[in-house]
């Protein structure tokens, strides 16, 4: 049982490059999300999916896109990176509490 | 936009003391939760409180919701460095949401 996984740990992108995270939850949830951290500004949720093929944007959508593959999987891509989008961005699946993977830390050049 | 505030935005303490950190808002939250989080992880979750004016512990920690639902708080008795990290509260408005309001956290140190 892992929980929720993530892919990769850390990326460097050079602005415009384009590449997607993948998040993995074996917890059988209907909800996962997608958020960003940066220093100072806690948790901002990019998009989230309350069930299977359903997502909805949420407080920073801008810049990003995502697919829930099927129950499991929730993929976050960007199209065009841009230096703002360097941050750590978590994965999450829910029942009523909120399990987040280990994060990917990416970095745009 | 519902918001939570926390406060303070960081804290140092030398082990053996006690502290509080607190979660504020101006709005009603149908339930709220309270998450740790250690570098190069992702946060996890602590307790959820449902109903105002409910305390729940958690062997040296104490968690309040306040009676309106607007706040809460975390109080830990003679801190240790195990504490350290970054705690973050999050709500629930319970309007048919999926989603969850977090705080922007506060980081704590605990000095041996």
């Amino acid at each position: 049982n892992a929980g929720v996984t993530q892919t990769p740990k850390f990326q460097v992108l050079k602005t415009g490059q384009s590449m997607t995270l993948q998040c993995a939850q074996d917890m059988n949830h209907n909800s996962m999300y997608w958020y960003r951290q940066d220093p100072g500004m806690g948790l901002r949720l990019i998009y989230y999916s309350a069930s299977e093929g359903t997502t909805d944007k949420g407080e920073v959508p801008n810049g990003y896109n995502v697919s829930r593959l099927n129950k499991r999987e929730f993929s976050l891509r960007l199209e065009s990176a841009a230096p703002s989008q360097t941050s750590v961005y978590f994965c999450a699946s829910s029942d009523w509490t909120q399990y987040f993977g280990p994060g990917t830390r990416l970095l745009v050049l | 936009t519902q918001l939570l505030e926390q406060s303070p935005q960081f804290l140092s303490i030398q082990e053996g003391e006690n502290l509080t950190v607190y979660c504020n808002s101006s709005s009603v939250f149908s339930s709220l939760q309270w998450y740790r989080q250690e570098p190069g992880e992702g946060p996890v979750l602590l307790v959820t409180v449902v109903t105002g004016g409910e305390v729940k512990k958690l062997k040296r920690l104490t968690f309040q919701f306040g009676d309106a639902r607007k706040d809460s708080s975390l109080h830990i008795t003679a801190a240790q460095p195990g504490d350290t990290g970054l705690y973050l509260c999050a709500g629930f408005d319970g309007a048919g949401s999926y989603q969850l309001t977090f705080g922007k956290g506060t980081k704590l140190s605990v000095i041996p």
